[in-house]
Formats: structure tokens, C-alpha cells, sequence
């Protein structure tokens, strides 16, 4: 089955650090890599995505490849900003199971002044 | 962009007491829509995928008759807990789509507390 394995929080940086999450996946079919981003007492937002092996997703600084070697979508970041504190997830969606999301953990991330 | 509304955002019922949840699509048509349960610093738990105009499907595990999901209209998918009871609180969070492979749209949750 689909599964999504990402780094255990929490992570506490201090701002203009460089955040890297780690994300890896098993799937059964061509899955597409998503990072969501959760915000204290909110639902979830996109943050970015990839459809395809070595497709790179990039937003608001964030930016993650899709290592199909690896079998692995790492997000990272060069340098937070306080704002960037909030849950990330990272997910995969598999045509073979109808495109369900299948999430990862969540990591924990407190950017500090 | 698209929207998806979720109401209400917090809700406290007495235990033994039903609450409903509402999640609507405000400028695309949800052929499909997700219901997801999270606890406190977990991940996010699929319950169950409603397809308008059809039953909804369920995660094992889920009971379906304390979780009663309705579907009508494109635009609009309901949530009710039954006969709460204090295991029931947690946050639920609907999820949308129009088509198979659409990206998916989140609503930003409900915090149900049951006492």
C-alpha cells in the first residue's frame, strides 16, 4: 500500500535559519508529492507539488524535488521567517487508489525571533 | 482561487447530543468530497469519501452509523456526529475536488468538543 514516512518534530529554529523536512514514500503506482501547510486552528493549504519524478515545487521560498531514486520529496527552505511556523505534511496521491491523499505525520515547525 | 467552507468553526454539545457539520464548495462544483478526523498533534485520518448523489464510502474502522455523511448537491456535503460522546471531540476537516485528478481543497476545520 501507500504510505508517507516524514521527519518527527518539533523543530525549533531561529529566523533566517535553513529548515529541511524530510519526507519519504512508498507507493504502488506514479504517485504525485504534495506538501501541505497547517496553520494554528486552520484547516490545510497547498504549499506546493510535483507530478513527476524530478519535477522540483516551489512556493513562498519553500521548494521540494521529486527523487523517485529515493523515493523521496524533501522540503526545504534557506531562510524562515516567524511566520513560517506552523504543521507541514507531506502527502502523496495515487491514481491507482482513486488520488486519495495519504499524509505523512506532520512535523512541527517554531520559527523564533 | 477555489474555497471551501467549512461551519461551524468551533462547536461544544452535551454528550448523548448530535452536531452537524457543514462543508460547501463556494465556486466549483465538489463531485467528491473527504472527511478527515485529526487528533491533537497527529497526522490527518480518512474517514470517508462522499461522491454526490451516491452513499458515502467508509474507512475501516469508521462506524457509519455515528458518522452519518450526506452528499446532496455538488456544492455541499454534511457531517453529523451522533449521540456524541467525549471520545468524539477532535477536529474534523472536509476536503473537495471536481474531478478524479483535481487538486484538492480544504476546509479549515471543526473543532468539536463533546462534555
Amino acid at each position: 500500500g501507500n504510505s508517507v514516512t516524514q521527519m518527527e518534530g518539533p523543530v525549533t529554529l531561529s529566523e533566517e535559519a535553513f529548515l529541511t523536512i524530510n519526507c519519504t514514500y512508498t507507493a504502488t503506482g506514479y504517485p504525485s508529492l504534495f506538501w501541505y501547510v497547517q496553520y494554528p486552528g486552520e484547516g490545510l493549504q497547498l504549499l506546493l507539488k510535483a507530478t513527476k519524478a524530478d519535477d522540483k515545487g516551489s512556493n513562498k521560498g519553500f521548494e521540494a524535488t521529486y527523487r523517485k531514486e529515493t523515493t523521496s520529496f524533501h522540503l526545504e527552505k534557506g531562510s524562515v521567517q516567524v511566520s513560517d511556523s506552523a504543521v507541514y505534511f507531506c502527502a502523496l496521491s495515487d491514481p491507482s487508489n482513486d488520488y486519495k491523499l495519504s499524509f505523512g505525520a506532520g512535523t512541527t515547525v517554531t520559527v523564533r525571533a | 482561487g477555489a474555497v471551501v467552507s467549512q461551519h461551524p468553526s468551533r462547536v461544544i454539545c452535551k454528550s448523548g447530543t448530535s452536531v452537524k457539520i457543514e462543508c460547501r464548495s463556494l465556486d466549483f462544483q465538489a463531485t467528491t468530497m473527504f472527511w478527515y478526523r485529526q487528533f491533537p498533534k497527529q497526522s490527518l485520518m480518512l474517514m470517508a469519501t462522499s461522491n454526490e448523489g451516491s452513499k458515502a464510502t467508509y474507512e475501516q474502522g469508521v462506524e457509519k452509523d455515528k458518522f452519518l455523511i450526506n452528499h446532496a448537491s455538488l456544492t455541499l456535503s454534511t457531517l453529523t456526529v451522533t449521540s456524541a460522546h467525549p471520545e468524539d471531540s477532535s477536529f474534523y476537516i472536509c476536503s473537495a475536488r471536481n474531478r478524479v485528478d483535481s487538486p484538492l481543497h480544504f476546509g479549515n476545520g471543526t473543532r468539536l468538543t463533546v462534555t
